[in-house]
């Protein structure tokens, strides 16, 4: 049973357009949140997370917003840029350091 | 430079071989992870450690083994038993918190 879902396979932008990647889950007992940014053939990278006793983090061009009513969480990446197309997994953990992962979005930005 | 070096990056295994895929990080981590990946599938978890001569299953652990004798080593063996084992293997290290995950480069295995 899949905890931690992203929908869009795939999103296109154009280049300088906000980007936003959703992500829901369904485990309430979640207490980190996290995105991380991956290229073919390489390990993921950590890009930004989220407390689940927040509902907003923002470094730089990211942001995640958090909706614990809904059990959802978004990345917005503003302004999009050709360098940030890669797939994007949304990740949730509990204590314990159990990490859930979803299934990824392939994000294109077109210059 | 601290880091997780996976090796190596490109795996052949031949029909009834085991294969052993290295993991090490410097990075003074406590807990280490495998995770594996497949084409359009997120990432799912095959063993987990959280100190040394521990280790406990994920969600996918048939056909696999690991050890921890060492903090800075978590050797994953895919054995004969794992029917489908071409995929891309991650390994992962996190300080000891639910905070972050920092993973290594992968190692591609796949099937002769």
């Amino acid at each position: 049973d899949q905890q931690v879902k992203q929908n869009s396979p795939s999103l296109s932008v154009q280049e300088g357009r906000i980007s936003i990647l959703n992500c829901d889950y369904t485990n309430s007992m979640f207490d980190y949140f996290l995105w991380y940014k991956k290229y073919p053939a390489e390990g993921p990278t950590f890009l930004i997370s989220i407390s689940s006793i927040k509902d907003k983090n923002e470094d730089g061009r990211f942001t995640v917003f958090l909706n614990k009513s809904a059990k959802h969480l978004s990345l917005h990446i503003v302004p999009s840029q050709p360098g940030d197309s890669a797939v994007y997994f949304c990740a949730a953990s509990l204590p314990g350091n159990q990490f859930y992962f979803g299934t990824g979005t392939s994000l294109t930005v077109i210059p | 430079d601290g880091g997780i070096t996976q090796s190596p990056k490109y795996l052949f295994r031949k029909e009834g071989q085991n294969v052993t895929l290295s993991c090490e990080q410097n990075l003074n981590h406590d807990a280490m992870y495998w995770y594996r990946q497949d084409p359009g599938q997120g990432l799912r978890l095959i063993y987990y450690s959280q100190i040394v001569n521990d280790f406990q299953k994920g969600d996918i652990a048939e056909g696999y083994s690991v050890s921890r004798e060492k903090k800075e080593s978590f050797p994953l063996t895919v054995t004969s038993a794992q029917k489908n084992p071409t995929a891309f293997y991650l390994c992962a290290s996190s300080i000891g918190g639910n905070e972050k995950l920092f993973f290594g480069s992968g190692t591609q295995l796949s099937v002769l």
